[in-house]
């Protein structure tokens, strides 16, 4: 595997379940990102981890839990999803340096939340 | 606070054809980044340029070109030639300097629909 991988690339799931979502970067970034991608909106970032420690949760609501065990692996936990959560969540990593960093996505998962 | 405006939300031109995207930004940073990812309907943004404030040479990697003007805060991308692989939402996206050991941070524009058809 190469770049960022993103599993499972399709999930539908109901409003009371609790699903996961995959996240692998083999570049040998140190920083891992999340992004919500809806129609006609913006990209949104919603969590940074910078080496393993989150560094930014941009005010993203308690049903989407992140965790970050390594610096190559990250998860986006769900649980009691509201129909507008439907989107692509899009992962990315970059290498932290000076200035600033490229980041580099995955595929995407993209959810329906019935 | 940082804006990216990208105004044409669709394009669509004939193969062949050279086409350019709009990007114009808002920053109080002197210093700050600038970049453009290609979003194939797979859904995988892909990188295609990055480019810091203080170098406004403009870049031709191929069929792509980028023109960064300063004064006009403006940073368009133009496809010569263009092809049906072109066909993608493309995004402008501009990241302040956050100094050694910060991950970066991203604001992107809504992305431009190019649709090239034959």
């Amino acid at each position: 595997e190469t770049g960022v991988t993103q599993t499972p690339r399709h999930l539908v799931m109901g409003m009371t379940n609790k699903k996961s979502l995959k996240c692998e970067q083999h570049l040998g970034h140190n920083a891992m990102y999340w992004y919500k991608q809806s129609a006609k909106k913006p990209l949104e970032l919603m969590f940074v981890y910078n080496f393993k420690e989150q560094t930014e949760n941009n005010s993203v609501p308690s049903r989407f839990s992140p965790e970050c065990p390594n610096s190559s692996h990250l998860f986006l936990h769900l649980h009691t999803l509201q129909p507008e959560d439907s989107a692509l969540y899009l992962c990315a990593s970059s290498q932290v340096g000076g200035g600033t960093d490229t980041q580099y996505f995955g595929p995407g998962t993209r959810l329906t939340v019935l | 606070a940082q804006k990216v405006t990208q105004a044409q939300t669709e394009i669509s031109v004939v193969e062949k054809e050279d086409v350019t995207l709009d990007c114009v930004y808002e920053t109080r940073d002197t210093t700050y980044y600038l970049f453009w990812y290609k979003q194939p309907p797979s859904g995988e943004l892909v990188f295609l340029i990055r480019r810091n404030s203080f170098d406004e040479q403009n870049e031709i990697s191929g069929r792509y070109s980028w023109n960064f003007q300063k004064s006009t805060s403006s940073f368009n991308f133009t496809i010569t030639a263009s092809q049906v692989v072109d066909s993608a939402v493309y995004f402008c996206a501009l990241s302040e300097d956050v100094g050694t050991g910060t991950a970066s941070k991203l604001t992107f524009g809504t992305g431009t629909r190019l649709q090239v058809t034959l």
